[in-house]
């Protein structure tokens, strides 16, 4: 059945970086575009990146442009989100989701900003 | 960009109500549409896709309707595992967007 599992989350200080990952099983891996979403704390989704099936085409939202890229490895079906002079306001749940309509989610992972 | 607008943001209902969720895109995206539902603490779940389309294993009273830029999420008889909150997200272009959510809340 199909997985994505994040990890990497934690508390990290403003300023400083931090790497998700998305570990994808079930499905062929590098027949999808892959996205991230947040979710601060109490407050509603935010699409945060894509990328697509082909790993070169990319796009971002303009609250992390600049800062946050995306990637993927398709040897390793995993997605990664290195984040860059994170803020208090990425603050969030992160989740990973397969595209076709964004049919799965993973569980999600915390990033917590704060000195 | 695209922007989603839901109404309302929160709503009181009770079980066995017929319940409406409207979301409004700024500019036209044919049916490229689905609707999701969120319970507190876990990740969203695709209920609707292609604007009308029910994924599979969930209950037909969800149905999805519209076109263009006018879309409707409806629950024709509200039950007690549908107390969640509920996001429209438009797929046509990006920056994807979400609609700001519905909180369905018991009466």
């Amino acid at each position: 059945q199909v997985q994505l599992v994040e990890s990497g989350g934690g508390v990290v200080q403003p300023g400083r970086s931090l790497r998700l990952s998305c570990a994808a099983s079930g499905f062929t891996f590098s027949n999808y575009a892959l996205h991230w979403v947040r979710q601060a704390p109490g407050k509603g989704l935010e699409w945060v990146a894509v990328v697509l099936y082909d790993g070169i085409n990319k796009y971002y939202a303009d609250s992390v442009k600049g800062r946050f890229t995306i990637s993927r490895d398709t040897s390793e079906n995993t997605l990664y989100l290195q984040m860059d002079s994170l803020r208090p306001e990425d603050t969030a749940v992160y989740y990973c989701a397969r595209d076709n309509w964004f049919d799965y989610w993973g569980q999600g992972t915390l990033v917590t900003v704060s000195s | 960009d695209i922007q989603m607008t839901q109404s309302p943001s929160s709503l009181s209902a009770s079980v066995g109500d017929r319940v409406t969720i409207t979301c409004r895109a700024s500019q036209g995206i044919t049916n490229d549409l689905g609707w999701y539902q969120q319970k507190p603490g876990k990740a969203p779940k695709r209920l609707i896709y292609a604007a009308s389309s029910l994924q599979s294993g969930v209950p037909s009273r969800f149905s999805g309707s519209g076109s263009g830029t006018e879309f409707t999420l409806t629950i024709s008889s509200l039950q007690p595992e549908d107390f969640a909150t509920y996001y429209c997200l438009q797929h046509k272009s990006y920056p994807r967007t979400f609609g700001q959510g519905t909180k369905v809340e018991i009466k």
